[in-house]
């Protein structure tokens, strides 16, 4: 079954930048997603298509691709950005959709 | 407001059933896709299943096929989980999804419906 790979815990000091990759055989040819979710709260959608920001998505948060990678960035990182993030796409018929592992965000 | 509501969910001993519901309401509910989406404690989320507009085309995960079943009623905006032949693995938070117009992924969320099956 389609798997997607991303690091289990990235940190980073309050006002730096935090990347976290997602890797996937299918990303070169499905669109990637990205979720943010809080502790005891509901997944929010972040980032879509690889790289647009939904309406209301602070602008420090971005997505870029490259072959069987994907990448969320937050620039000038806050404390509010501590939580897990998904990156999520639908295998290459596009029928079976799949979340990453997900990754833990820590703001030192 | 956009908003979901999931409700029906409880303890359940294995091999028992289960029926899941979604209230939505502040958009053309027969306008979207829906999904259920599911999160076991202290593990990541997990696609569970999907439905068309007019509920032709439904579509799950391996481990819930045969056993599980997505419908809707777009006459009561709602959607559902019948879930059956549970499994302690199928305990998890339950959370109803809005699959985004020209997207492959979730607009909007509700809180959540926790299932627990124990033995």
């Amino acid at each position: 079954s389609y798997e997607l790979i991303q690091p289990r815990s990235v940190s980073v000091s309050p006002g730096q930048t935090a990347r976290i990759t997602c890797s996937g055989d299918a990303l070169p040819k499905q669109y990637a997603y990205w979720y943010q979710q809080r502790p005891g709260q509901a997944p929010v959608l972040v980032i879509q298509k690889d790289t647009e920001r939904p309406s209301g998505i602070p602008e420090r948060f971005s997505g870029s691709t490259s072959g069987t990678t994907v990448t969320l960035t937050i620039s000038g990182v806050q404390a509010e950005d501590e939580a897990d993030y998904y990156c999520q796409s639908p295998d290459s018929s596009g029928t079976y959709w799949v979340f990453g592992g997900g990754t833990q965000l820590t703001v030192l | 407001e956009v908003q979901v509501v999931e409700s029906g969910g409880g303890l359940v001993q294995p091999g028992g059933s289960l029926r899941l519901s979604c209230a939505a309401s502040g958009f053309t509910f027969s306008n979207y896709w829906m999904s259920w989406v599911r999160q076991a404690p202290g593990k990541g989320l997990e696609w569970v299943a999907n439905i068309k507009l007019d509920g032709s085309e439904r579509y799950y995960v391996d481990s819930v096929k045969g056993r599980f079943t997505i419908s809707r009623d777009n006459a009561k905006n709602s959607l559902y989980l019948q879930m059956n032949s549970l499994r302690a693995e199928d305990t998890a938070v339950y959370y109803c999804a809005r699959v985004g117009r020209g997207i492959d992924a979730f607009d909007i969320w509700g809180q959540g419906t926790m299932v627990t099956v124990f033995s």
